[in-house]
């Protein structure tokens, strides 16, 4: 049964830090990984969508890599602003079944 | 900007009652995904559909819950009879999903703003 995890559940930094949250999987046979925000009280935004035939994706000051191998993901986000404040969940569809299995999230807080 | 709109945003309710909350997906969209999400369980899949047709409901109690989708721009999900432990965030999502053999791709999925339930 594939697994997700995120860690740190919840990270505080002060503004124009870059950071780096993980995401991991048990199993590896995954047909691709997405990284979602959600603000609350509001749905989920996906941010980058990884295909498991790549190894990263780049939005804005967004990147996002995979090893699937190793069943890890990061998402880093360069020169963080308060306006990055949100959770950030990862989502896998394990390779069969064709359905996203959530983490639990990473709560960011980014200090003006 | 394409939405999915779900409705009502808020409900609450006595136990017992029977509770429906509608999605309307992204036109074009061929999959419809219907989770839940409590600060215990998190982000839970109850159902989907594709092409309209359900794909996979295991994640559904089925004996209270049931999901349908009428037509392409109108999927619902329904609790009868209701219960406390079913207050949650219901969110709808929309998709696009392409099958052929081992071969699979999808389109990032777009989420609605949820239906905010409580069951008294």
């Amino acid at each position: 049964k594939q697994e997700v995890t995120q860690i740190p559940a919840a990270l505080s930094v002060p503004e124009g830090e870059n950071l780096v949250l993980n995401c991991s999987f048990t199993d590896s046979a995954i047909y691709n990984l997405q990284w979602f925000r959600q603000d609350p009280g509001k749905g989920l935004t996906s941010l980058l969508l990884i295909q498991s035939s790549q190894r990263e994706q780049t939005s804005g000051r967004l990147n996002a890599s995979l090893d699937k191998s190793s069943g890890r993901s990061t998402l880093y986000i360069a020169a963080s602003q308060p306006g990055d404040s949100a959770t950030y969940l990862c989502a896998v569809i394990t390779s069969g079944t064709y359905k996203y299995i959530f983490g639990t999230g990473t709560r960011l807080k980014v200090l003006a | 900007d394409a939405r999915v709109t779900q409705t009502p945003r808020h409900k609450v309710t006595e136990m017992g009652q029977e509770v429906t909350m509608r999605c309307q997906p992204i036109l074009g969209h061929n999959t419809v995904f219907w989770y839940r999400q409590t600060m215990m369980q998190g982000l839970e899949l109850l159902a989907y559909f594709r092409n309209r047709a359900p794909l996979d409901d295991s994640g559904m109690p089925k004996d209270r819950f049931s999901a349908e989708m009428p037509d392409a721009t109108l999927a619902t999900l329904k609790i009868q009879p209701s219960e406390p432990r079913d207050s949650a965030v219901y969110f709808c999502a929309s998709g696009s999903l392409f099958l052929s053999g081992t071969e699979y791709s999808n389109q990032p999925q777009h989420f609605g703003d949820g239906t905010r339930l409580s069951i008294l």
